[in-house]
């Protein structure tokens, strides 16, 4: 596997459910980082972890909960989701966080929430 | 408020130049992104700026002026596979990046 891969990378899931996506990049990277992109919308950045430590968390609803294990991985766990949260969800990550480090992106997780 | 604002459709031929713009006001500036996203895939980099004047990178080119908030993507000898969106976005210090809404660029034979 290379670069930043994502699974699954299609997700129904009802208003009540519990679900987690999952991320990992395979370039040696120490920061990684939770995107939402809806349609005609700029992505909106969710949480940011910088060597394992959350380091921004962009006022999410808590229904959102991150979490980064260790530099490789990172989940975000979903519970009692709203129709308006169904989105293309990003992973990314970059070299460290800050300036001038470019962003490297995985495919993405379509959510729908019915 | 932060805003970065960006055409959000663009038609060219193949073979010609074309230009597009982006413009910034946030509150603060640590450089500026370009990525293009094909339909229904990751964004991947393109280029980076952090100080005013023009980076050169094969067919495509960067420019930036931070006294006007503004800057361009130029993209030269379009092949249809430059077809995609291409966002404009702003780290605006510390691990903050904000992204424009993108620009949809259909090249046309």
């Amino acid at each position: 596997e290379t670069g930043v891969t994502q699974t699954p990378r299609h997700l129904v899931m009802g208003m009540t459910n519990k679900k987690s996506l999952k991320c990992e990049q395979h370039l040696g990277h120490n920061a990684m980082y939770w995107y939402k992109q809806s349609a005609k919308k700029p992505l909106e950045l969710m949480f940011v972890y910088s060597l394992e430590e959350r380091v921004e968390n962009n006022s999410v609803p808590s229904r959102f909960s991150p979490e980064c294990p260790n530099s490789s991985h990172l989940f975000l766990h979903l519970h009692t989701l709203q129709p308006e949260d169904s989105a293309l969800y990003l992973c990314a990550s970059s070299q460290a966080a800050g300036r001038g480090y470019e962003q490297y992106f995985g495919p993405g997780t379509r959510l729908t929430v019915t | 408020g932060q805003n970065i604002d960006q055409p959000t459709e663009m038609t060219a031929t193949e073979g010609a130049i074309v230009q597009i713009n982006c413009t910034y006001q946030t509150s603060g500036f640590n450089g500026l992104f370009w990525y293009q996203q094909h339909a229904g895939e990751a964004p991947t980099f393109l280029s980076y700026n952090v100080l005013d004047g023009l980076e050169e990178k094969g067919r495509f080119s960067s420019f930036l002026s931070r006294s006007k908030g503004y800057s361009y993507l130029l993209l030269k000898e379009l092949q249809m596979k430059d077809s995609a969106s291409y966002l404009c976005a702003v780290n605006t210090g510390g691990f903050k990046t904000i992204f424009g809404a993108g620009t949809r660029l259909f090249v046309k034979a």
